[in-house]
């Protein structure tokens, strides 16, 4: 199974500021048909996770532009340019390239 | 909307069965893969299975093959995973979520609200 391996695990960010998660891949998700499979998912406090980010850069409708994919390979990364109160939850990385599809630890964002 | 609606978790005694539904409303539910992913208190999350649109692919996480059926149909809009031999790890809120959309490359976009496993004697 691919293992992806997100950090920091948890972060703490002053409203307006950016925070930044790296997840990686002990695989390569570049597909041979060029999309690279790695999703990114919000899970906000009591509610379901939420599609963010979709084949690394992609924002889902809706998703406010303060949120940005990069990484290319096995590296990529997830920036909230300015932090918002409505932004904190549990942040996933997600592979598809192979089954199963799994997910990273999470990394855990809060407001100071 | 898209809504998505699971029912039947509940607590059970380690080595019975639950079986959980979901109910799709606002979109063609027959063309889309319909996934199972789980979450143990506190914990990430986990996928568990598939089912292509037809119901003809199937794939399990391998923490649940041989114990868990995952089935649909389309004509009730519904998605199932009968849960077998349960154990104490299998204890979860089970998501079930709309699967990889091949024209917009959406995966998971959409997720019900999830019902609670308890698995415990």
């Amino acid at each position: 199974d691919i293992v992806m391996t997100q950090t920091p695990l948890s972060l703490s960010v002053t409203p307006g500021q950016p925070a930044s998660i790296s997840c990686k891949s002990s695989q390569s998700l570049l597909h041979s048909d060029g999309k690279t499979y790695l999703y990114w998912y919000l899970q906000k406090p009591g509610q379901s996770p939420q599609l963010l980010i979709y084949e690394v850069s992609n924002r889902f409708s809706g998703v406010p532009d303060r949120f940005s994919g990069s990484g290319s390979g096995t590296d990529f990364t997830l920036k909230i340019s300015r932090v918002e109160a409505e932004d904190v939850g549990v942040y996933y990385c997600m592979q598809s390239i192979q089954l199963p599809r799994t997910f990273g630890q999470g990394t855990k964002v809060e407001i100071k | 909307q898209v809504q998505l609606v699971e029912s039947g978790g509940g607590l059970v005694k380690p080595g019975g069965s639950l079986r959980l539904s979901c109910a799709a409303s606002g979109f063609t539910f027959s063309d889309y893969y319909m996934s199972w992913i789980r979450q143990a208190p506190g914990k990430g999350l986990e996928w568990v299975s598939y089912i292509s649109s037809s119901g003809s692919t199937i794939y399990y996480a391998d923490s649940v093959k041989g114990r868990f059926t995952i089935s649909r149909d389309n004509a009730k809009n519904s998605l199932y995973l009968q849960m077998n031999s349960l154990r104490a790890e299998d204890t979860a809120v089970y998501y079930c979520a709309r699967d990889y959309d091949f024209w917009s490359g959406y995966l998971f976009d959409y997720w019900g609200q999830g019902t609670l496993v308890t698995v415990s004697s």
